[in-house]
């Protein structure tokens, strides 16, 4: 039983445009998510998160919406640039003693075409 | 600006053999996890430990071991290597609940 999908494996994007990296979970009693990047050969890098609490969170380029009754949250980044080009994994989980037990959506591979 | 280390990189193991993934900390986090990743999946919990002496089960613990006798290190045991072990394994460190969760480099290992 997945509790976090990336359905869409890949996603290819010019640069300077807009990309959308989707993700759905099925836990309601997850209550924070964030967002990884890696690298080839590399370990995730944390790139940004949301609480339960709220709808909206941004840095930057980047910029996480969080629709609970959905199940939803997206990753967007505007302008995308060829360096942002990785594989970005949603992440959930649960605050107090089980902070780190996080559970990983599958991957989504993201392209920036110059 | 070592952060969480992972050795070794790379490991090719036989069937039946033990090894140890060691990983290490210089942040002075409680919090430590090891997760792996096998082709095309997410990253799935193996054990985690919440300070030193204290250690516990994650989703996939089977033919794992741990043990967290210092803050700072968080080695991963793997008794009689199958080929199911096969994966890359990465080590996490962070400072408490609400904290950002660092991760090592990884560590391939191909068990044959």
């Amino acid at each position: 039983d997945q509790q976090v999908k990336q359905n869409s494996p890949s996603l290819s994007v010019q640069e300077g445009r807009i990309s959308i990296l989707n993700c759905d979970y099925t836990n309601s009693m997850f209550d924070y998510f964030l967002w990884y990047k890696k690298y080839p050969a590399e370990g995730p890098t944390f790139l940004i998160s949301i609480s339960s609490i709220k709808d909206k969170n941004e840095d930057g380029r980047f910029t996480v919406f969080l629709n609970k009754s959905a199940k939803h949250l997206s990753l967007h980044i505007v302008p995308s640039q060829p360096g942002d080009s990785a594989v970005y994994f949603c992440a959930a989980g649960l605050r107090g003693t089980s902070y780190g037990k996080l559970t990983f959506g599958q991957g989504t591979i993201l392209t920036v075409h110059p | 600006n070592a952060g969480v280390t992972q050795t070794p990189k790379f490991r090719i193991l036989k069937i039946g053999q033990s090894m140890t993934l060691q990983c290490t900390q210089d942040m002075n986090h409680n919090y430590m996890y090891w997760y792996r990743q096998d082709p095309g999946m997410g990253l799935k919990l193996i054990y985690y430990s919440v300070g030193a002496g204290i250690t516990d089960k994650g989703e996939v613990p089977n033919g794992y071991n741990v043990s967290r006798s210092t803050t700072e290190d968080f080695p991963l045991r793997l008794e009689l290597a199958a080929p199911s072990q096969t994966s890359v394994y990465f080590c996490a460190s962070s400072g408490g609940s609400g904290n950002t969760i660092y991760f090592g480099e990884g560590s391939w290992l191909t068990v044959v």
